[in-house]
């Protein structure tokens, strides 16, 4: 069935550090990968997305790298900062508008 | 452009219950999807509408419905409360043009007694 396995599950970084979460996905037909932030108390936030005939996609300090051989996809943060401290989440979208989440990654940044 | 709007933000029932929560989509979008979300389950699907009309379902009971009305606004009813309904309930927007592209609202917190 569709599963997505999202680690790890906490992280805790210095100020300035990167910061990198990990999914692996089962289903072969998943071609849209976006990753979400949710702080607490809001909904999740589109931070940056993916599609399956992309390899790559840079937005400033987050990076989204995808491996669809391997069906596994990352997230990058670099120079981190304390507003970065938050719960975040991927997804895979494999047509149908439905997205299948991972656990989320509470990544915390201390000053 | 405003974002989704989700109504009520928290709600507190009993069991047995039922309860009604209302999700306004971004301007111009006509896409609506719901999620649950809970510390055990996580986020997870519930259903989407495209033009009033439901396009996909999750694997959730029949107590669980939605609806879309002609202005892409959404409505989610839950019949029958149970403890374990106890969640945030999350409204995604989204452009049809931009396939699966989705924009999530602030959620309504149930909390089920």
């Amino acid at each position: 069935g569709e599963n997505v396995e999202q680690h790890p599950s906490t992280l805790s970084v210095q100020e300035g550090d990167s910061a990198v979460i990990k999914c692996t996905y089962s289903d072969s037909a998943s071609n849209y990968f976006p990753w979400y932030k949710q702080e607490l108390g809001k909904g999740p936030q589109l931070i940056i997305d993916i599609r399956s005939n992309v390899g790559e996609k840079k937005d400033q300090r987050i990076a989204v790298t995808l491996n669809k051989t391997a069906k596994h996809f990352s997230l990058h943060i670099t120079e981190t900062q304390p507003e970065d401290s938050a719960v975040y989440f991927c997804a895979t979208g494999g047509g149908y508008n439905k997205l299948i989440f991972g656990a989320g990654t509470r990544l915390a940044v201390h000053p | 452009k405003a974002g989704v709007t989700q109504t009520p933000r928290y709600l507190i029932k009993t069991r047995g219950q039922q309860v009604t929560l209302s999700c306004s989509p971004i301007s111009g979008h006509r896409s609506v999807s719901w999620y649950q979300q809970t510390p055990g389950q996580g986020l997870q699907f519930l259903f989407e509408y495209f033009s009033e009309t439901q396009r996909n379902k999750g694997n959730f009971p029949g107590r669980f419905s939605g609806r879309q009305f002609s202005n892409s606004r959404s409505e989610m009813n839950v019949s029958t409360l149970e403890l374990g309904d106890s969640a945030l309930y999350l409204c995604a927007s989204f452009d049809q043009r931009v396939q699966e592209t989705q924009y999530f609202g602030p959620g309504t917190r149930l909390l089920v007694l």
